[in-house]
């Protein structure tokens, strides 16, 4: 059972628009969320985080928003550039902090100009 | 400073033959964590390190798979009599404390290939 869900396996947006990607979880004892990027033939990079908290972070053009109630988390980019294209993982960690990440499937994140 | 870094970057072998991965963490970094990534799947989380501790084994996918770190340093992740389902990318993490909030670096992963 997926515990980190991420449902569109890509999306295509536009220069300069937001894209919002979005993950669901169903572990409510997940309190820590975060987002990776990865671009081919690399390993995931952080990108930003949130604690459940909070119901909001900001950093740059990247902003993630939670909801607790709805076990839902989204990213926003604003403005989209060419450099974002690539896939996202959302992930999410438990108190413990020893069960390593879960990590959604990605969503394939295409910039087109 | 340097990252995480991972060999072989690419391994192929034959069913049955036992492979090493070898994961190099950032320096000073305490916790260290190996996952794996099958083809269209997510990061399937395997087993982490505290120091050279590894407190909870139940991540890995079977007794095939072994795990160890010396020294507070450098891991490995064994596989023994490889099967094909083993094929999959393998990443290395660390970060400097075990903590939740903690930032976890990953390497740039090896690809094996079992035949």
């Amino acid at each position: 059972d997926q515990q980190v869900k991420q449902n569109s396996p890509s999306l295509s947006v536009q220069e300069g628009r937001i894209s919002i990607l979005n993950c669901d979880y169903t572990n409510s004892m997940f309190d820590y969320f975060l987002w990776y990027k990865k671009y081919p033939a690399e390993g995931p990079t952080f990108l930003i985080s949130i604690s459940s908290i909070k119901d909001k972070n900001e950093d740059g053009r990247f902003t993630v928003f939670l909801n607790k109630s709805a076990k839902h988390l989204s990213l926003h980019i604003v403005p989209s550039q060419p450099g974002d294209s690539a896939v996202y993982f959302c992930a999410a960690r438990s108190g413990g902090g020893a069960d390593g990440l879960t990590f959604g499937k990605g969503t394939h994140l295409i910039i087109q100009p | 400073g340097a990252g995480v870094s991972q060999s072989p970057s690419n391994k192929v072998t034959e069913k049955g033959k036992d492979v090493e991965l070898r994961c190099d963490p950032i320096s000073g970094h305490t916790a260290l964590y190996w996952y794996r990534q099958s083809l269209g799947q997510g990061l399937e989380f395997l087993i982490y390190f505290q120091g050279n501790s590894a407190p909870d084994k139940s991540g890995l996918p079977s007794d095939r798979f072994s795990a160890e770190r010396t020294g507070g340093s450098v891991s490995t992740l064994t596989i023994q009599r490889t099967q094909q389902e083993d094929s999959a990318v393998y990443l290395c993490a660390s970060s400097f404390l075990l903590a939740v909030q903690e930032t976890q670096y990953f390497g740039p992963g090896t690809r094996l290939l079992v035949l």
